[in-house]
């Protein structure tokens, strides 16, 4: 069953480096949403999608970061040259359709190390 | 960018006893939500309330909402071992074209005593 799956669950890489992370959503569901969640903090939103589209992309910190979704179900999320300062735990999330009203169920998340 | 603040930061009581979080948020929003995490279940969804109810009830959850304060509130009665984990608010954008993305605070972080 299934819920929100993501891969890897950890992913330690070097600095400069380039890191692709996954996220499998609920079948079914058209949105599916990235935060970033560092030590100590609040998750912060990254970037939606409602299908294929990313609805709002606000949330990326630079163009190092790009995210997607090319047959409107699993996401990949794209750091390139990855900083020590990317380091955090990656959640996705999906949800049923866009719209804030309806519950964003999200995966156990990936933990990004950049030494 | 963070929109919640939740206080206290840490919260620790015994087993049993009542446990009230509080949240505040500085802009205009549709709805407020409360989530839950801990490393054995990761963020978990508890409870949504809209921006025109005051107050929500879910089993041991109790939440309320002052938009003239802009602050929220969850109570959980009678608690358990269990209901140990991080709890954050979360809110979205006042519809306009806003982003759906939820903000989320720093967390409360609860510690219930055998």
């Amino acid at each position: 069953g299934a819920g929100v799956s993501q891969t890897p669950s950890n992913k330690v890489t070097e600095k400069g480096k380039y890191v692709e992370l996954r996220c499998d959503p609920i079948s079914g569901h058209t949105a599916l949403y990235w935060y970033r969640q560092s030590l100590g903090q609040g998750p912060e939103f990254l970037i939606y999608f409602q299908g294929t589209g990313a609805a709002d992309d606000s949330g990326l910190p630079n163009d190092r970061f790009f995210a997607v979704r090319p047959e409107g179900s699993v996401s990949t999320l794209k750091i390139q040259r990855t900083e020590r300062g990317d380091s955090a735990v990656y959640l996705c999330a999906s949800s049923l359709t866009s719209g804030s009203y309806y519950e964003q169920f999200f995966g156990p998340g990936t933990r990004l190390t950049v030494l | 960018s963070q929109q919640g603040e939740e206080d206290p930061q840490a919260l620790s009581i015994q087993e049993g006893e009542n446990a009230t979080m509080n949240c505040s948020y500085k802009t205009s929003i549709n709805n407020l939500q409360w989530y839950r995490q801990n490393s054995g279940r990761g963020l978990v969804h508890l409870i949504l309330i809209r921006s025109n109810e005051r107050e929500k009830h879910s089993g041991r959850l109790r939440v309320t909402l002052d938009t003239s304060k802009k602050s929220s509130s969850l109570l959980i009665t009678a608690s358990r071992a269990a209901d140990t984990a991080s709890y954050f608010c979360a809110t979205d954008a006042w519809s306009g074209g806003g982003a759906d993305g939820l903000t989320f605070g720093k967390g409360t972080h609860l510690i219930i005593q055998p």
